[in-house]
């Protein structure tokens, strides 16, 4: 089976801007998770789409948002961009419904900068 | 709320020699999964174990594997024989549905 895959790999863009990431979840996986990844906080859940459903938020302001589509691909937007939403962007997709492991496989991410 | 703490920022060893990574948890759930996730510098976030948490023995996966101790909510990764291969970003992390809890993770550097 192929991989998750995230697109682009790398953005650039300026302060005020909005943009919007790409996830492609391994086939039959129903549940996609988006991460934020940053040097000085680790690994931030920002959420997680199940069917098309969004299951699962996290702490982040509402210029953060999402969607998945009925192929379970999903897409991430972030609006006015600030400088620290500058960040690895991570996708996570499993295959797991309620219950179970829900072990997740990552894809590449998509590195943000924002200048 | 579920915590996951990584206490070693950074640690190196030699090769072909084992080293042990630390983390502790905190769930009031009974029944739960355990993961420790890899990340080689720029590359993708593999798994590299995983402990259910009602199985009393250990988990292993070829040279990795954990000390998982329920009560003192402790799950450490042991790499035995280091290899060069081995230096990445090392995640302790605690699934809530698709939702997972990572610690800040542990540098490991494998020196020739």
């Amino acid at each position: 089976k192929a991989g998750v895959t995230q697109t682009p790999r790398y953005l650039i863009k300026t302060r005020g801007q909005q943009v919007t990431l790409s996830c492609s979840p391994i086939s039959g996986h129903r549940s996609v998770s988006w991460y934020q990844q940053t040097p000085g906080q680790g690994l931030q859940f920002l959420f997680e789409y199940f069917s098309e459903t969004q299951r699962n938020k996290g702490n982040f302001p509402g210029r953060f948002s999402g969607r998945q589509f009925s192929n379970s691909r999903s897409e991430m937007n972030v609006s006015t961009l600030e400088l620290g939403d500058s960040a690895l962007y991570l996708c996570a997709s499993s295959s797991q419904g309620a219950g179970g492991s829900y072990e997740q496989y990552f894809g590449p991410g998509t590195r943000l900068t924002v200048t | 709320a579920q915590t996951v703490t990584q206490s070693q920022p950074e640690m190196s060893v030699q090769e072909a020699e084992t080293v042990t990574l630390s983390c502790t948890y905190d769930t009031s759930e009974n029944n739960y999964y355990l993961f420790w996730y890899k990340q080689p510098p720029s590359r993708q976030m593999i798994l590299v174990i995983r402990q259910e948490a009602y199985k009393q023995q250990n988990a292993t996966e070829n040279r990795f594997s954990v000390n998982f101790q329920k009560a003192a909510k402790s799950f450490s990764l042991k790499i035995s024989d280091s290899q060069l291969g081995d230096t990445a970003m090392y995640f302790c992390a605690m699934p809530n549905a698709g939702k997972s809890t990572f610690g800040d993770g542990t540098t490991l550097t494998v020196k020739p």
